[in-house]
């Protein structure tokens, strides 16, 4: 059964740092991977989404990378601001019919 | 705007009260799903839709039922339910169907069974 791991748990930095969030996964056999912020009290938002046969997007300050073979997928983020504080989810598409969502790493950054 | 749309928000009821959360987008998806949010266990699917008239299980399905009579709604019924079910409710719909694509979240519907 997939499983879908979020490392570190939650995480604080001061404003201006670049930072990495790690996302691994059991089975490789993915369609895509999708990161998600989600803020308190809110539904989730879909920051990037990955097809299996790419290795990398990007949105402004945002670069999602994916390696299938190692299941493990990274989420930069560059010159952090406080308004970027939020959990991230990433989750796997696996059989088309669902996403497998890790726990999610909450990220606080102080000005 | 395109948005998916849950009703209500927040809701406080009784263990065997009949209740229904609904769900509704506006961007012609095909797919849609239901997902619970707990602590601890982060999110689990209930139960999905790749089409009208066309539903199946997700990983927590016990206690729910679900109705795909149109393509832009899809409501999460509880016909009994019971203090397990107290949890953070996402409605979530995506275009493409094969694969669940980008996939759009509902602002969420906290319910608490007593």
């Amino acid at each position: 059964k997939q499983e879908v791991t979020q490392i570190p748990a939650a995480l604080s930095v001061p404003e201006g740092e670049n930072l990495v969030l790690n996302c691994s996964f059991t089975d490789s056999a993915i369609y895509n991977l999708q990161w998600f912020r989600q803020d308190p009290g809110k539904g989730l938002t879909s920051l990037l989404l990955i097809q299996s046969s790419q290795r990398e997007q990007t949105s402004g300050r945002l670069n999602a990378s994916l390696d299938k073979s190692s299941g493990r997928s990274t989420l930069y983020i560059a010159a952090s601001q406080p308004g970027d504080s939020a959990t991230y989810l990433c989750a796997v598409d696996q059989a088309g019919t669902a996403l497998i969502f890790g726990k999610g790493t909450t990220l606080s950054v102080s000005s | 705007e395109a948005q998916v749309t849950q009703n209500p928000r927040y809701l406080i009821t009784v263990t065997g009260k009949k209740l229904t959360v609904t769900c509704s987008q506006n961007m012609n998806h095909e797919y849609m799903s239901w997902y619970r949010q707990d602590p601890g266990l982060g999110l689990r699917q209930i139960y999905y839709s790749m089409n009208v008239e066309v539903t199946d299980k997700g990983d927590v399905p016990e206690g729910y039922k679900v109705s795909r009579k149109e393509k832009r709604n899809f409501p999460l019924i509880l016909e009994s339910p019971s203090p397990n079910q107290t949890s953070l409710y996402f409605c979530a719909s995506s275009f493409r169907t094969g694969t669940t694509g980008e996939l759009f979240f509902g602002e969420g519907s906290r319910l608490t069974v007593l």
